[in-house]
């Protein structure tokens, strides 16, 4: 029972490389997020979707791209990393109707643009 | 957009003591949660309130929803050592699709 996994943990990239960052869930949870967690800001929503096949901007997207692969997966990508985007990921999933509105968490990919 | 403003920022206390923070927003929210991050994990949730006014425990811990529906508060009390982490505040947003907004988190830290 892994719940949310998030892959790699650790990265740094070149600036203006790409990379994908991974996330999945085995509880199947209809809607996931991704979040960026930046030191005295908590966490801020870059984009989420709802279900299956669908995805939605969160507060700050730009630079960022998703993709809901499945029910199980859902990815961000960053096309060409800035110094910026240096931060660590959660990725998260919630099921429908869960009645404490309760969101599981996956332990984060922690990114260094350099 | 939907901003929650939590403190404090950081607390130092000795073991034993209790612990208060709390959280505003400009914003009314119907669910407050607190959830607290580990180091290198994410957040897990702690307390979840639905209703204005609401006062729910949790062992030690305890939560309320304001009456204004803009604000929250945690109390811990009695820390221990592994109180230490960082908490965060969160209110849900039902647009379409449901989101929560985190607060920008307090950390504890605690002196054996």
């Amino acid at each position: 029972n892994a719940g949310v996994t998030q892959t790699p943990k650790f990265q740094v990239l070149k600036t203006g490389q790409s990379m994908t960052l991974q996330c999945a869930q085995d509880m199947n949870h209809n809607s996931m997020y991704w979040y960026r967690q930046d030191p005295g800001m908590g966490l801020r929503l870059i984009y989420y979707s709802a279900s299956e096949g669908t995805t939605d901007k969160g507060e700050v997207p730009n630079g960022y791209n998703v993709s809901r692969l499945n029910k199980r997966e859902f990815s961000l990508r960053l096309e060409s990393a800035a110094p910026s985007q240096t931060s660590v990921y959660f990725c998260a999933s919630r099921a429908p109707g869960a009645i404490n509105y309760g969101y599981t968490f996956g332990s984060g990919t922690r990114l260094t643009v350099v | 957009g939907q901003q929650l403003n939590q403190s404090p920022q950081s607390m130092f206390i000795q073991e034993g003591e209790d612990v208060s923070m709390n959280c505003t927003s400009s914003s009314i929210f119907n669910t407050w949660l607190w959830y607290k991050q580990e180091p290198g994990e994410g957040p897990v949730l702690l307390i979840a309130l639905y209703k204005a006014g609401e006062l729910t425990s949790n062992g030690r811990l305890t939560a309320q929803f304001g009456i204004t529906r803009k604000d929250s508060f945690l109390n811990i009390s009695a820390s221990i050592p592994s109180d230490v982490g960082i908490y965060f505040c969160a209110g849900l947003v039902v647009q379409g699709a449901q989101k929560l907004v985190f607060g920008q988190g307090t950390r504890l830290t605690i002196n054996p």
